[in-house]
């Protein structure tokens, strides 16, 4: 079945630092690429999304792009901020599943000022 | 406008006891979706109802049922509650249910077994 596997956390770092999360899927078709952001206390909030191949979602200074060839959706930022600290879910939906969604375990990370 | 609204908020239940989780989805949203998020872990996909139908349904035991209203709301049941069932539940909404469809996510109800 599908899964998807995202490094551990937690990541701490210090404001402006460059910020990279890993996450590899594994899935039978071609799907949807998303990553959420959990702020403390908080529902699941979406960030960017990719839909096929090659596609590039960005939001907020974050960045990542569809890797088909190393099933990877590696979530980057240049210059994190207090504000980044969340929990970081990255997650795929396929077609014949509607929009359920698999997420990886959940990266949490603490910027420093 | 209002996102998605989940009640209650908190509650606490023993061992055995039934519970009932309510979401309302986005105002026009007709596909609504349930996951269950244990303290550390990422959230695992319980039901999807679009049109009042059970659309998908995840590895979850038959304790678990959830139902949709002719307005689009959803109650999720769990009965027979066990310690583990513990775990904010989430609510998600969207237009309909489709692979690049984004869903939309309540605050969660954090439920405790004791």
């Amino acid at each position: 079945g599908d899964s998807v596997t995202q490094m551990e956390g937690p990541v701490t770092l210090s404001e402006e630092a460059f910020l990279t999360i890993n996450c590899t899927y594994t899935a039978t078709g071609y799907p949807s690429l998303f990553w959420y952001v959990q702020y403390p206390g908080e529902g699941l909030q979406l960030l960017l999304k990719a839909t096929k191949a090659d596609d590039k979602g960005s939001n907020k200074g974050f960045e990542a792009t569809y890797r088909k060839e190393t099933t990877s959706f590696h979530l980057e930022k240049g210059s994190v901020q207090v504000s980044d600290s969340a929990v970081y879910f990255c997650a795929l939906s396929e077609g014949a599943a509607g929009n359920k969604l698999t997420f990886g375990g959940g990266t949490r990370v603490l910027v420093k000022p | 406008d209002a996102g998605v609204t989940q009640s209650p908020t908190h509650l606490i239940k023993t061992r055995g006891q039934h519970v009932t989780l309510r979401c309302s989805p986005i105002s026009g949203h007709k596909s609504v979706s349930w996951y269950q998020q244990v303290l550390g872990q990422g959230p695992q996909f319980i039901f999807q109802y679009y049109e009042k139908e059970e659309r998908g349904r995840g590895n979850f035991p038959d304790r678990f049922s959830a139902r949709q209203f002719p307005n689009y709301s959803s109650e999720l049941n769990v009965n027979a509650l066990l310690l583990g069932d513990s775990a904010l539940y989430l609510c998600a909404s969207s237009l309909i249910p489709g692979q690049n469809t984004e869903a939309f996510f309540g605050q969660g109800t954090r439920l405790t077994v004791v």
